[in-house]
C-alpha cells in the first residue's frame, strides 16, 4: 500500500470550507484513496473514498488529481463539530480490510 | 451511532490478569475488526474475523486471541497483562470480508494497574 503524506496540523475558521491535502505520489492505479477521522477518543469514523474520479457525499468532497499522485478532502462548511484528526489511506481494493492509520491532519475548527 | 457495540466502555486490571472485551457488528455486516490505540502507537490492525473464520492478522500479541461466533459477534482476550496493554481497543465491522468502508464502535479503554 503506498504511504501518504499529510500536514500534521490545519486551522479553518467556522462555517468556512475546509481542505486537507493528502500525498499519496507512490500510489498505483488499483490503489484506492479512503479518508477517516477520528473526534476525540471516539472510534474512527468513515468519509468517503475514490480511485480516479472526483467523488462527492453528504460529508464531504473528494478531489483527487489527474495523475493521482494527491488528493483533497473538502468539508465545504465546516463546524465545530468536524474538529478532528483526519486520516488518509491509500488501499489496494479487495485485497483484506486492514486499514494502516498514520498520523493524520489534526483539523481544529475555530469560531 | 456506528450501530456497532462495544462492552465494556472501561476496564481497570492490574498486571497478570485476564480481560475479555465484546463487539456486536452492525446488523448484516459479516466482517468483524479489532484495532488498538495506544498514545504512543497510535491506531494499530489487530485482528479481521469474517463470517466465523481469521481472515487477516497484524501486529497482534501471541498473548492476546480473538474469536467470532456463530452469532457474528466477537470476543478479545487478552492475558497476561502487561502496563504498555493499556489503551483504548476498537472494533469495526463492514459487509464484507474486503471492507475497507468500516463502521467502528466506541471503544474500550483498558487501564492495567
Amino acid at each position: 500500500d503506498a504511504k501518504t503524506t499529510q500536514p500534521p496540523s490545519m486551522d479553518c475558521a467556522e462555517g468556512r470550507a475546509a481542505n486537507l491535502p493528502c500525498n499519496h505520489s507512490t500510489i498505483s492505479g488499483n490503489e484506492y484513496v479512503y479518508w477517516y477521522r477520528q473526534i476525540h477518543s471516539q472510534g474512527p469514523q468513515y468519509i468517503i473514498h475514490g480511485l480516479k474520479n472526483n467523488e462527492t457525499n453528504e460529508m464531504a468532497s473528494l478531489i483527487i488529481t489527474e495523475d493521482r499522485k494527491s488528493s483533497t478532502l473538502i468539508l465545504p462548511h465546516a463546524t465545530l463539530r468536524d474538529t478532528a484528526v483526519y486520516y488518509c489511506i491509500a488501499l489496494i481494493y479487495n485485497q483484506g480490510g486492514k486499514l494502516i492509520f498514520g498520523q493524520g491532519t489534526e483539523l481544529s475548527v475555530k469560531p | 451511532d456506528s450501530g456497532v457495540t462495544q462492552t465494556p466502555k472501561h476496564l481497570i486490571t492490574a498486571t497478570g490478569q485476564r480481560v475479555t472485551l465484546r463487539c456486536s457488528p452492525r446488523s448484516g455486516d459479516l466482517s468483524v475488526y479489532w484495532y488498538q490505540q495506544s498514545l504512543d502507537q497510535g491506531l494499530q490492525f489487530l485482528i479481521q474475523y469474517y463470517n466465523g473464520e481469521e481472515r487477516a492478522k497484524g501486529n497482534i500479541l501471541e498473548r492476546f486471541s480473538a474469536q467470532q461466533f456463530p452469532d457474528l459477534h466477537s470476543e478479545l482476550n487478552l492475558s497476561s497483562l502487561e502496563l504498555g496493554d493499556s489503551a483504548l481497543y476498537f472494533c469495526a465491522s463492514s459487509v464484507d470480508q474486503s471492507g475497507y468502508e468500516q463502521y467502528f464502535g466506541p471503544g474500550t479503554r483498558l487501564t492495567v494497574t
